[in-house]
């Protein structure tokens, strides 16, 4: 069974600093996608970043990147910059297709919630 | 704004009620999720559709049900309606398999 552990339930970094969140996921599958979505106050689900497993470059928008490191079955995110802004709650997620069946399955962890301090 | 329209946003009902909560798309996306939140807890997956039909279930109650409507909207059912009922639910929506998943603003039940 697929899994996602996100082994750091709180955060907090300075603002402006660089923070690092850390995501590992269980699967015996070579083609799957990974993406990481922000949950705000508001409640509101966010995607911030996708990284498909296929591609060996290391996905980024902006001030958010990835390092996804396959053999290991990691996917961290690094916030750069930090700004209040990005105080919230980050979840991994986990997708993939059960070519069977057509089915599509997202996994997620359970979050990390990040404080960004003024 | 993700394109993906929840309504109600808030829902208040009492104990042994039934509700409806839809769920409209994106534009174009074939599929669609639904989860549950409960308070400062993770995403529970409930059900997925993709083009009117279900295709994967998680950990749904027998008291809740759902369907996507062949203009692609969905609408989830709860029923008997428990305290324990109260949380966010998100529906989310995207192309195929193969695409990110967006979602709602969510509806927020609170079950009196």
């Amino acid at each position: 069974a697929q899994t996602v552990t996100q082994s750091q339930p709180e955060m907090s970094v300075q603002e402006a600093e660089t923070v690092t969140l850390s995501c590992t996921y269980d699967t015996s599958e070579s083609n799957y996608y990974l993406f990481w979505y922000k949950q705000p106050p508001s409640r509101q689900m966010i995607l911030v970043i996708r990284q498909e497993a296929y591609k060996q470059q290391n996905a980024t928008e902006n001030r958010f990147s990835v390092n996804f490191q396959k053999a290991a079955k990691s996917f961290s995110l690094k916030i750069s910059d930090s700004q209040l802004g990005d105080t919230a709650m980050y979840f991994c997620a986990f997708m993939k297709t059960l070519k069977s069946s057509g089915t599509y399955k997202y996994i997620f962890g359970t979050g990390t919630r990040l404080k960004v301090l003024a | 704004d993700s394109g993906v329209t929840q309504t109600p946003k808030h829902l208040i009902t009492a104990t042994g009620q039934r509700v409806t909560l839809r769920c409209s798309p994106r534009s174009g996306d074939l599929s669609v999720y639904w989860y549950q939140q409960s308070l400062d807890q993770g995403l529970q997956f409930l059900i997925q559709y993709y083009n009117g039909e279900e295709r994967a279930k998680g950990n749904i109650l027998e008291r809740f049900s759902a369907q996507q409507f062949p203009d692609l909207h969905s609408e989830l059912n709860l029923s008997s309606l428990e305290l324990g009922d109260s949380a966010l639910y998100f529906c989310a929506s995207s192309l195929t398999g193969y695409t990110e998943a967006f979602f709602g603003q969510g509806t927020r039940l609170t079950v009196v």
